[in-house]
């Protein structure tokens, strides 16, 4: 089966910085996104990578590695409004979008 | 400023009473999803329209039927809510072939079944 993991939830302080793993199992891939979603809100999308190596964005940076079935979303100087779940999606080889549940982010001051 | 609007934004029901939930868009993006998403959980297709073909997700219940009448509007109709139903339901829409092919999402319409 195809399956994307990532952390139920993480805590991290305001102005630091902080690593969301995520892992997948899919038949083929064709990109993995990174996407933002407050709570009660739609995702936005955050950052989207297909080649090896790092994606950066501003605060936010994405890495990934096709060989090990990896990518991290990095996030420096932390927000308070950075708190919501971030979610990992990948395009299996049907072009299918595959979603994780999603990384519960609380940061606290 | 281009968008996908999704009506109501709530919507209260009561269990076997039909709802039916909108989404417009002003991207003429070619492809248009609906997506089941409950607490803590990844988002679920339940159907997408790649143009005028409609894509029916094999684990969608028949429950749920959709509509595009054209390429700005989707509706999702639930045929008989049960208390299972009650989840934000997301509509999305996307360009296939302009690359990496991202999602645009909805607010989401947030359905309660009483």
């Amino acid at each position: 089966g195809q399956n994307i993991d990532q952390p139920t939830e993480m805590t991290a302080t305001e102005g630091a910085i902080v690593q969301i793993n995520c892992t997948y199992q899919t038949s083929g891939f064709n990109g993995l996104f990174w996407y933002q979603q407050h709570a009660g809100e739609a995702p936005t999308f955050l950052s989207y990578n297909v080649l090896d190596g790092l994606e950066e964005k501003g605060r936010f940076s994405s890495f990934l590695s096709r060989s090990k079935g990896y990518s991290y979303l990095l996030l420096k100087e932390l927000q308070m409004k950075d708190s919501a779940s971030y979610l990992c999606a990948v395009k299996d080889s049907n072009y299918q979008l595959i979603w994780g549940a999603g990384t519960k982010l609380i940061i606290k001051p | 400023d281009a968008m996908v609007i999704q009506n109501p934004r709530y919507q209260v029901t009561q269990f076997g009473k039909p709802v039916t939930l909108s989404c417009s868009q002003t991207l003429n993006h070619n492809v248009m999803y609906w997506y089941q998403q409950k607490s803590s959980q990844a988002p679920k297709l339940l159907f997408h329209y790649y143009d005028k073909d409609f894509n029916n997700e094999a684990d969608t219940p028949d429950n749920f039927q959709s509509r595009r009448p054209n390429t700005s509007f989707c509706f999702l109709d639930i045929r008989s809510p049960g208390l299972g139903d009650a989840a934000m339901y997301l509509c999305a829409t996307s360009r296939e072939g302009s690359g990496a092919n991202v999602l645009t999402f909805g607010a989401g319409s947030r359905l309660t079944v009483l």
